[in-house]
């Protein structure tokens, strides 16, 4: 069974501070992908990766793929309350999409 | 363009009783996936329709069951409500994007069963 861990599963911290959360396996991924859900709203895609050690940065968050393809982080510099929410990552493998449980991240302003 | 449209947002039911649950698609995308999201178990993948065929399906019941209609508008039906079926359940519009599969989630429907 594929699964995909994510770490931490909760975080609270305040405005200003950076935070990095991880998404790790043991099984490789031909593309990775990273979402944000809000309360009482379904999850919205953020970034896809798809090669081994790429990096893509969405204005204050910074993305990367592990050069293995066995796993990803997200770094957030300067989080603000607006970043809260559940975090989720997805990995495809075998046309079949492999979610994480997702770190809630709480923003303190 | 309008986004993933789910009805109904709420919804009570009790153990036994059957539900359908509705989800228009994003115009011009022809595959739509549900899952099931509680809190313990996270995304748990239900099934992904294409052009009114299912072309894949999770690890869940036969009382779990869906469909697709020409217009690309999908309902999921589960039959004879358990307590543990209370859940949010959530219909993806896919599409192939350029660096693989897009999926854009609807609101989703919440099922409470008491």
């Amino acid at each position: 069974t594929q699964l995909l861990e994510q770490s931490p599963q909760f975080l609270s911290i305040q405005e200003g501070e950076n935070l990095t959360v991880y998404c790790n396996s043991s099984s490789v991924f031909s593309s990775l992908q990273w979402y944000r859900q809000e309360p009482g709203e379904g999850p919205v895609l953020l970034v896809t990766v798809v090669t081994g050690g790429e990096v893509k940065k969405l204005k204050r968050l910074t993305f990367q793929f592990g050069d293995a393809r066995k796993d990803s982080s997200l770094h957030i510099t300067a989080a603000q309350p607006g970043d809260t929410g559940l975090y989720l990552c997805a990995g495809y493998s075998n046309y079949q999409l492999i979610w994480g449980a997702g770190t809630k991240l709480i923003i303190k302003p | 363009k309008a986004g993933v449209t789910q009805t109904p947002r709420y919804l009570i039911k009790t153990r036994g009783q059957q539900v359908t649950l509705s989800c228009s698609p994003i115009s011009g995308h022809r595959s739509v996936s549900w899952y099931q999201q509680t809190p313990g178990q996270g995304l748990q993948f239900l099934f992904e329709y294409f052009s009114e065929t299912q072309r894949n399906k999770g690890n869940f019941p036969g009382r779990f069951s869906g469909r697709q209609f020409s217009n690309s508008r999908s309902e999921m039906n589960v039959s004879t409500l358990e307590l543990g079926d209370s859940a949010l359940y959530l219909c993806a519009s896919n599409r192939r994007g350029v660096s693989g599969n897009e999926q854009f989630f609807g609101p989703g429907t919440r099922l409470t069963v008491l």
